[in-house]
């Protein structure tokens, strides 16, 4: 059954550096989208994205934050210059159609931690 | 702004009891969804649903829109059930809402 990939599952990093997570979605889907959850709290939205550019974000995706699809498989999500409060798991998702409308399928996460 | 409160937070059972866990939402939505999330974190998708009542096996979801209101049932309940159960809407909007808001989760332990 097709299944959306993150990688790294885990990864540890110094506040300040750059920090890119990667996901692959479904392949016949067209909606891509991050989330990210804080240890001990609810999951929250980052962005969608459709035909190579971002269809809707959140307060929290700032400036720090973009997503790339650089090829046909791949969807990423770079931080610029990470903080300690952005450490968390991160959730790739995607869907065959609009989000209002579609089933979303979810990736395993990335761990991020920021020391 | 959009607010899910499910009920309640955490529930112990045990084996074979018919589990119930309520979600409200505070506007109009397209869509809720129900979801799992095990100890590994990882998220599965139960049921997405706009109106009505979705069966799955030993899983049941109903929505009343009218009273903005959705449970998620659970009939025989086996200590593998036990997981975080998640309420997710998209609220109504032409242009967007693509982004889901979740509740808070309910956690779940089936004892043997």
């Amino acid at each position: 059954e097709p299944e959306v990939t993150q990688t790294p599952s885990h990864q540890v990093t110094q506040m300040g550096q750059e920090v890119i997570l990667r996901c692959v979605p479904i392949s016949n889907h067209l909606y891509f989208y991050w989330y990210r959850q804080i240890l001990g709290q609810k999951v929250e939205f980052l962005v969608s994205f459709y035909n190579n550019e971002i269809s809707e974000k959140s307060e929290i995706f700032d400036d720090q934050f973009s997503v790339e699809r650089p090829d046909g498989s791949n969807f990423t999500l770079k931080i610029r210059s990470t903080k300690l409060e952005d450490s968390a798991m991160y959730f790739c998702a995607s869907s065959e159609g609009r989000g209002t409308y579609n089933e979303q399928f979810f990736g395993p996460g990335t761990r991020l931690t920021v020391l | 702004k959009n607010e899910v409160e499910q009920s309640p937070q955490n529930l112990t059972a045990q084996e074979g009891e018919f589990i119930t866990i309520n979600c409200s939402y505070s506007v109009g939505i397209s869509a809720l969804h129900w979801l799992q999330q095990h100890p590994g974190g990882g998220i599965v998708s139960l049921f997405m649903l706009s109106s009505g009542k979705k069966k799955h096996g030993r899983l049941i979801a109903t929505i009343n829109i009218q009273e903005k209101h959705s449970s998620l049932h659970i009939t025989a309940s086996h200590p593998r059930d036990s997981a975080v159960y998640i309420c997710a809407v998209n609220m109504y909007s032409g242009g967007g809402a693509d982004g889901l808001t979740f509740g808070k989760g309910t956690h779940l332990i089936i004892q043997p």
